[in-house]
């Protein structure tokens, strides 16, 4: 139950595509649910956030989609570059605790 | 941009042999967290810190770690003993919102025990 569902596992997009990439939960108390992104050799970096009380975030071309009653997520990359190719996680959290459960990751390989 | 910084950034050691690694949160953070992924897999908790104290720790967060706060600006986590399959990148991550929120990674240390 405190798993998170990544896929695909590997994603192969052409420069200015869209790059989509899924997660799934089961636990309910999640409610903070955030993507990283990790270059080779590089700590994951904060990339965007949701809460479960709104439907989409937006920031520049990185759009969240959440689906509470389905319990998934997804991250939507607009208008893909190859500067974009890099490893995805997501990630999921309760409030009472300061525990990241990661996904397993997507390798996202933009081709120019 | 304030960064979390982490020394070394790669660390070989013997196995058995007690190490190290070092980590500077961001200054005005109150959440210390550490994470380790081996190599080509998900990152996974160790354990987090908050008021001086172990929060929560994972199953992987054994006897053999333990994690200290020693002055005002550090935050270590140590290993005993080493093994082989401790060899992974340890990650130090910081926030400032509460638990878990916008967690802030450092580089990463890689151990590798040999």
């Amino acid at each position: 139950q405190q798993q998170v569902k990544q896929s695909p596992q590997s994603l192969i997009v052409q420069k200015g595509g869209i790059s989509i990439i899924n997660c799934a939960y089961e636990n309910t108390a999640f409610d903070y649910f955030p993507w990283y992104q990790q270059f080779p050799g590089k700590g994951p970096a904060l990339l965007i956030a949701i809460r479960p009380d709104v439907s989409e975030k937006k920031e520049g071309r990185f759009t969240i989609s959440f689906n509470k009653s389905a319990k998934q997520f997804s991250l939507h990359i607009m208008d893909s570059q190859p500067g974009d190719s890099a490893t995805y996680f997501c990630a999921a959290s309760r409030s009472n605790t300061g525990k990241l459960i990661f996904g397993q990751g997507t390798t996202l390989q933009v081709k120019p | 941009e304030p960064e979390v910084t982490q020394t070394p950034s790669h660390q070989v050691t013997q196995m058995g042999q007690e190490v190290i690694l070092r980590c500077v949160p961001i200054s005005n953070h109150l959440y210390f967290y550490w994470y380790r992924q081996i190599l080509g897999q998900k990152v996974e908790f160790l354990v987090s810190f908050y008021n001086n104290e172990i929060s929560e720790k994972s199953e992987i967060f054994d006897d053999q770690f333990s994690v200290e706060r020693p002055d005002g600006s550090n935050f270590t986590l140590k290993i005993r003993s080493t093994k082989l399959e401790d060899s992974a990148m340890y990650f130090c991550a910081s926030s400032d919102l509460g638990r878990g929120r916008r967690a802030f990674f450092g580089q990463g240390t890689r151990l590798t025990v040999v």
